[in-house]
């Protein structure tokens, strides 16, 4: 069936520091991957997707690409700050986009 | 502002009570969803509409029956709710088929206590 596992949190960085959040699949078919975050007292937001293997999906600085060989979609950025404190929800949509699989959610906190 | 509001924003509620969720879009989008969000596990998809019509249903327990009566407004009816069903229940609309690859667009939650 289908699956999401992402890495367990908390996650505590410092600001300007390199974020990484793994998150593997597993599933049959041609999925559509998701990064979603949510912010404190609010609802899931679309972070970036990828439809198809070796696309990336970027936003806001976050990064992931869509790696069918290893079946991951990491989370990277580069430099994060305080205001990107969140969880971050990896996600999957069948080959249909009938059904979403969610991960369990990798909080974030970013301290100064 | 995310366009998609949910009342109340916090309920609690006895075994017997029978208590609805209300979700709002004002993004004239065309679907809309229900998500169940409980501590420690995946976000759960619940109900799935289209066009005010029901596209999925992932084999939910009968004691929460939704209802869409137009395409901006979905209710989450609830009625003999057990203490595991506390959790926060998200709202969400996209704008096309109901297809979930569609971008949605998620309200605050209701945060519910099962007494």
């Amino acid at each position: 069936g289908n699956s999401v596992t992402q890495m367990e949190g908390p996650v505590t960085l410092s600001e300007e520091a390199f974020l990484t959040i793994n998150c593997t699949y597993t599933a049959t078919g041609y999925p559509s991957l998701f990064w979603y975050v949510q912010y404190p007292g609010e609802g899931l937001q679309l972070l970036l997707k990828a439809t198809k293997a070796d696309d990336k999906g970027s936003n806001k600085g976050f990064e992931a690409t869509y790696r069918k060989e290893t079946t991951s979609f990491h989370l990277e950025k580069g430099s994060v700050q305080v205001s990107d404190s969140a969880v971050y929800f990896c996600a999957l949509s069948d080959q249909a986009g009938n059904q979403f699989y969610f991960g369990t959610g990798t909080s974030l906190t970013v301290i100064p | 502002e995310t366009g998609v509001t949910q009342t109340p924003r916090h309920l609690v509620m006895g075994m017997t009570n029978k208590k609805s969720l209300k979700c709002e879009q004002h993004l004239g989008h065309n679907a809309m969803y229900w998500y169940k969000q409980s501590a420690k596990k995946p976000l759960e998809l619940m109900f799935v509409y289209s066009l005010e019509e029901r596209v999925e249903n992932n084999s939910v327990p009968s004691r929460f029956s939704p209802e869409c009566p137009n395409s901006s407004h979905l209710f989450l009816h609830l009625h003999t709710l057990q203490p595991e069903d506390s959790a926060l229940y998200l709202c969400a609309s996209s704008q096309a088929s109901g297809l979930v690859t569609d971008t949605q667009y998620f309200g605050p939650g209701t945060r519910l206590t099962v007494l």
